[in-house]
């Protein structure tokens, strides 16, 4: 069974500063990975999508790698801005038939202005 | 082009009652999801549809929930009789073929009292 963990569960940083966000998970055959972002009171809108045969996948500010053999993935947040503070949820798809996404618990973001 | 839509975006019922939720999915969307997003955590795959049949039901406590898209367009999740357990935010997202990026609505927030 795939289990997805992302600690730590919350992070304050200074406004300014780079943000790492971290994501394990447990069965390395995943199809693809994504991270998403969650304001509160809100769904869930979708940041980047890497595929299990990419590295990293990046967007303005944010860039995410995946190491598929230790079961790893990160994202970057370069120059965190006060608007950056949000829920960030990762979530592993297993195969390509289907689209069952299995989620980490999410890291809750403050940036302090 | 118009997101998911989600009614009510509140709702706070007695426990043992029963209460009802209701997803619009983005216009030709086929595949339809449900989520329970308990506090603190990522959310969890209840039910998934593709067009009116469903795919993945196998997290859905049949004791207590059910789900419906008689006609391949908008969708109920039901839960009767709710439990304190069941707390939680359900999502609804969709997404225009089984393996294409899922939109997430914003949400119905249940407190069991």
């Amino acid at each position: 069974k795939q289990e997805v963990t992302q600690i730590p569960a919350a992070l304050s940083v200074p406004e300014g500063e780079n943000l790492v966000l971290n994501c394990s998970f447990t069965d390395s055959a995943i199809y693809n990975l994504q991270w998403f972002r969650q304001d509160p009171g809100k769904g869930l809108t979708s940041l980047l999508l890497i595929q299990s045969s990419q590295r990293e996948q990046t967007s303005g500010r944010l860039n995410a790698s995946l190491d598929k053999s230790s079961g790893r993935s990160t994202l970057y947040i370069a120059a965190s801005q006060p608007g950056d503070s949000a829920t960030y949820l990762c979530a592993v798809r297993l195969g390509a038939a289907g689209n069952k996404l299995t989620f980490g618990g999410g890291t809750r973001v403050l940036v302090k202005p | 082009e118009a997101g998911v839509a989600q009614s009510p975006r509140y709702k706070i019922i007695e426990k043992r009652q029963s209460v009802a939720f209701w997803c619009n999915p983005i216009s030709g969307h086929a595949t339809l999801y449900w989520y329970q997003q308990i506090l603190g955590q990522g959310p969890k795959l209840l039910i998934q549809f593709q067009n009116n049949g469903v795919v993945d039901d196998s997290q859905l406590p049949k004791d207590r929930f059910s789900a419906e898209r008689l006609k391949g367009v908008d969708s109920t999740l039901k839960i009767q009789p709710a439990k304190l357990e069941d707390s939680a935010v359900y999502l609804c997202a969709s997404s225009s073929q089984g393996d294409q990026p899922q939109h997430f609505g914003d949400g119905t927030r249940l407190s069991i009292l």
